[in-house]
């Protein structure tokens, strides 16, 4: 299966502690997203890069938060000092690059969910 | 502030009748719209989109998706549902020439189609 990977797929942690998330995007796309769903709710953007450059970052994403996508392959998002709040589900998208100007959709990734005790 | 509207929070169908799952639109300037599709336990599968031409947009699994302008609206259509179409359906916008990674969803319907 070549398509968006995240691990892990469920992830359950006490108030205060850091998690980190890991998203695999499709090898020959160089855009990533990151978005978080909540119940009941579409799909929120977060963050997203280019290759490595990180180029858009959302209100959502507090100082809590923060993504990285080192050689422009895989993304980790981390989130410190985790509160109840930020359980949901985070979702991994990727593109390719648009040369043109045409709008590409996004493919994405199973999502890990996030529990915050 | 841009936004996608789902009215619907469900729709019901009989298996064999035609389907439609409404989505209106309010954005500032050209739109590219997009229908996914989320099954449980997994991750949004595209379904169709609309960027330019042709307001009648086809797409995976019979589903079929028209553009109005006017009415500012993306309705999914399929003419014949199937119990395998139950899912919950998510509306998307993006503006032209706007941010290149921020897609708006709507909140979701869900479609469920009884035999």
């Amino acid at each position: 299966d070549t398509g968006v990977s995240q691990n892990p797929r469920h992830k359950i942690t006490k108030r205060g502690q850091n998690v980190t998330f890991r998203c695999d995007p499709i090898s020959e796309h160089n855009r990533l997203y990151w978005y978080r769903q909540t119940l009941g709710q579409g799909p929120e953007f977060l963050t997203y890069f280019q290759n490595e450059a990180q180029l858009e970052k959302s209100r959502l994403l507090s100082d809590r938060f923060s993504a990285e996508r080192p050689k422009g392959s895989f993304s980790t998002l981390e989130i410190q000092r985790t509160e109840q709040g930020d359980s949901a589900m985070y979702l991994c998208a990727s593109s390719p690059m648009s040369g043109t100007g045409v709008a590409n959709e996004q493919f994405f990734g199973p999502g890990t969910r996030l529990t915050v005790l | 502030a841009q936004s996608v509207a789902q009215p619907e929070d469900q729709v019901n169908v009989a298996e064999g009748n035609p389907l439609t799952v409404k989505c209106t639109y309010s954005v500032s300037g050209n739109p590219y719209l997009f229908w996914y599709v989320q099954y449980p336990n997994r991750g949004l599968q595209f379904l169709l989109k609309y960027i330019t031409g042709d307001n009648l947009v086809k797409g995976s699994y019979g589903f079929e998706a028209e553009f109005n302008k006017s009415q500012t609206s993306f309705h999914l259509k399929k003419p014949s549902a199937l119990v395998s179409d139950s899912a919950l359906y998510f509306c998307a916008v993006r503006v032209y020439g706007g941010s290149q990674g921020n897609l708006i969803f709507g909140k979701g319907t869900k479609l469920s189609v009884k035999p």
